[in-house]
């Protein structure tokens, strides 16, 4: 049974270039949720993906968009590059009689230079 | 609101010793309380959870943590610390409602010296 899995592992964007980045849930997991966790700090939380909806989200600015799937899996993508935005960005999954339960992938390292 | 302040940024144990990592929440709403573990360059894992049911939790890997409400502490314990304990472990909260946002501590590093 994978868990859940993010790609890229690694990225290097340039300031005011746009990013991608994609997650796909564990297997029977539903909801989709995504955290930003800068150097030193613990994650913060972006938004959360529930039937192709954003359900919540946290104090991120408009730059910050998502979408999910039919079958589950999510993107995250962010506008106009800050150097701010250099973190690790975590995806997890949780399925719907469990929202709390949260399965974190591996993350993937934004590098904005 | 809620949130989570985790006492010490740092803690380190001799290898055998006990491990008490320190985790204070607050909320306006019966919590969920969660403790998380990460190691280098990897995601997290989750090492236990309170959901309102007995205040003591057994997670993974002989851990532990006391939920004690009068305190609005979540402690994480374990009674003999291993090399492989190393790492960054963080406390998180959530009001458990629809979504189940988690609002993380700033995170404890632990350190064991052999």
């Amino acid at each position: 049974d994978a868990g859940v899995t993010q790609s890229p592992t690694h990225l290097i964007k340039t300031r005011g270039q746009q990013v991608t980045l994609r997650c796909s849930p564990k297997s029977g997991h539903d909801t989709v949720s995504w955290y930003q966790q800068a150097l030193g700090q613990g994650p913060q939380f972006i938004f959360q993906y529930y039937e192709e909806e954003e359900r919540q989200r946290g104090n991120f600015p408009d730059r910050f968009s998502g979408h999910q799937f039919p079958n589950y899996s999510s993107e995250l993508n962010v506008n106009a590059l800050l150097l701010g935005d250099s973190a690790l960005y975590l995806c997890a999954s949780s399925p719907i009689d469990s929202p709390t339960e949260q399965y974190f992938g591996p993350g993937t390292r934004l590098t904005v230079t | 609101a809620q949130s989570v302040t985790q006492l010490g940024s740092h803690v380190s144990v001799s290898e055998g010793a006990l491990v008490l990592l320190r985790c204070n929440y607050s909320s306006s709403v019966p919590p969920y309380l969660f403790w998380y573990v990460q190691y280098p360059n990897q995601g997290l894992q989750l090492l236990l959870k309170y959901t309102s049911a007995a205040t003591l939790v057994k997670g993974i890997n002989d851990f532990e943590a006391e939920f004690k409400k009068s305190e609005t502490s979540f402690h994480l314990t374990k009674p003999s610390a291993h090399m492989s304990d190393a790492a960054e472990y963080f406390c998180a909260v959530s009001d458990g409602n629809q979504g189940g946002k988690l609002i993380f501590g700033q995170g404890t590093e632990l350190s064991v010296k052999p």
